[in-house]
This record gives structure tokens, C-alpha cells and sequence, in this order.
């Protein structure tokens, strides 16, 4: 069973504009949570993560926002550029103490932003 | 400084062949885990070792599957009697002592015939 679901397999975005990608999760032992991009035949590169302790993080252009109660985080990107299409994953892990065990991974959702 | 390396990048073998896949992690990095990527799905955890034991290896699908660490760095993977549902992308990552996330490399895309 899916635990970390990204329901939008494609997204496409002008350039300039927000790109809003969505997942949700469903085990509520689930304390952390990270963004990876991943470009054709490279591994995936880590983003941005967020702690179940807070309901937003930044890191220049990326935000992403957490909504426990919703089960559900999204990961917004302003202003898109071309360079990110890529494919975007979002990834959740039940932290114990300081250790990062196993990430359960979505599907995956291909970002495509148009000149 | 150096990513996580795998090698082979390819490898293509038949039904029933034994196969070994090489992790070289970031240099210092304690913690190893082994994903693997099938078409059209997000990485699939196997296995993660802390430094030369596998704190978890409940990810592995079944007795054919086997990792190792032996020395807390550079980790194998290996398959025995390869089958076709075995095709897939194996990635690899790292992490430090304490850090929030896992550094991967570039994969080795298995093809089983």
C-alpha cells in the first residue's frame, strides 16, 4: 500500500509563474519530510525537508508547507524556471530521535515549466 | 568533494544468473541505504546499514536478495537466480551521523532477460 501518495503524475507551469506540487501521506507516525528532484538517468537530489514540529520551511525559491491535521504537504516553487523540469518526489520518514531511517518515497510528479 | 558512487551503471544479465552491485558512499558517511526504482514508481526501500550492520532490512522482497558492509564503507548488493520482475534501477545513498537527509547516487539499471 502506498503510504505517500502524489496524485498528479505531470504538472506544467509558464516560466515566472508558481509551480504547486501536492502529496499526502497517510501513516500518522510520519514526523519528517523531504522534496527530491530528480533529472533523467542521475539519482534523485535532495531539496528541502520539513519537520513535523513546524507547518513551513524555505529555501529561496522553494517552500514547503505542511498541514498535519490534513495529512498533506506541498511544495511550492516561485518564480519557475525551465532548468526545473525535472521530476519531483516527495518523501516521508518516522525519524527516531536523530537517526534518518527508511523513506517512503510517492510516485513522483514531472514538472515541466515553458518558456 | 565526491557523491555517492555506483558501479556498474549498467548491467544486463540473464534469468537465473547471480549478479553484485557495488555502493561507494560519501567518504565519513555512517549510514547506507539500498532503494530500487521500477518504471513509473518512486525509489522502493531495501536495506539501510549503520555503519557495518543492516538496522533494517525488512525492504528486501525475499531470501535472493542480500546485502553486505563488512567494512562500514562501500556496500554490495547482491542478487541470486535473477528474475525478469528484478529490472529495475538500484540507487544507493548516504547520510551522516546525525543528518536529515540521504545523499544518492546515480543508480545501476539492472535488465534481467
Amino acid at each position: 500500500d502506498q503510504q505517500v501518495k502524489q496524485n498528479s503524475p505531470s504538472l506544467s507551469v509558464q516560466e515566472g509563474r508558481i509551480s504547486i506540487l501536492n502529496c499526502d501521506y497517510t501513516n500518522s507516525m510520519f514526523d519528517y519530510f523531504l522534496w527530491y528532484k530528480k533529472y533523467p538517468a542521475e539519482g534523485p537530489t535532495f531539496l528541502i525537508s520539513i519537520s513535523s514540529i513546524k507547518d513551513k520551511n524555505e529555501d529561496g525559491r522553494f517552500t514547503v508547507f505542511l498541514n498535519k491535521s490534513a495529512k498533506h504537504l506541498s511544495l511550492h516553487i516561485v518564480p519557475s524556471q525551465p532548468g526545473d523540469s525535472a521530476v519531483y518526489f516527495c518523501a516521508a520518514s518516522a525519524m527516531r530521535g536523530s537517526t534518518l531511517g527508511r523513506l517512503y518515497f510517492g510516485r513522483g510528479t514531472q514538472l515541466t515549466v515553458w518558456p | 568533494g565526491a557523491g555517492v558512487s555506483q558501479t556498474p551503471s549498467n548491467k544486463v544479465t540473464e534469468k537465473g544468473k547471480y549478479v553484485e552491485l557495488r555502493c561507494d558512499p560519501i567518504s565519513g558517511h555512517t549510514a547506507l541505504y539500498w532503494y530500487r526504482q521500477s518504471l513509473g514508481q518512486g525509489p522502493e526501500f531495501l536495506i539501510y546499514f549503520q555503519g557495518t550492520g543492516a538496522a533494517d532490512d525488512s525492504g528486501l522482497p525475499n531470501d535472493r536478495f542480500f546485502a553486505v558492509r563488512p567494512e562500514g564503507s562501500v556496500s554490495t548488493l547482491k542478487i541470486q537466480r535473477t528474475e525478469r520482475g528484478d529490472s529495475a534501477v538500484y540507487l544507493c545513498a548516504s547520510s551522516p551521523r546525525g543528518g536529515n537527509e540521504q545523499f544518492f547516487g546515480p543508480g545501476t539499471r539492472l535488465t534481467v532477460l
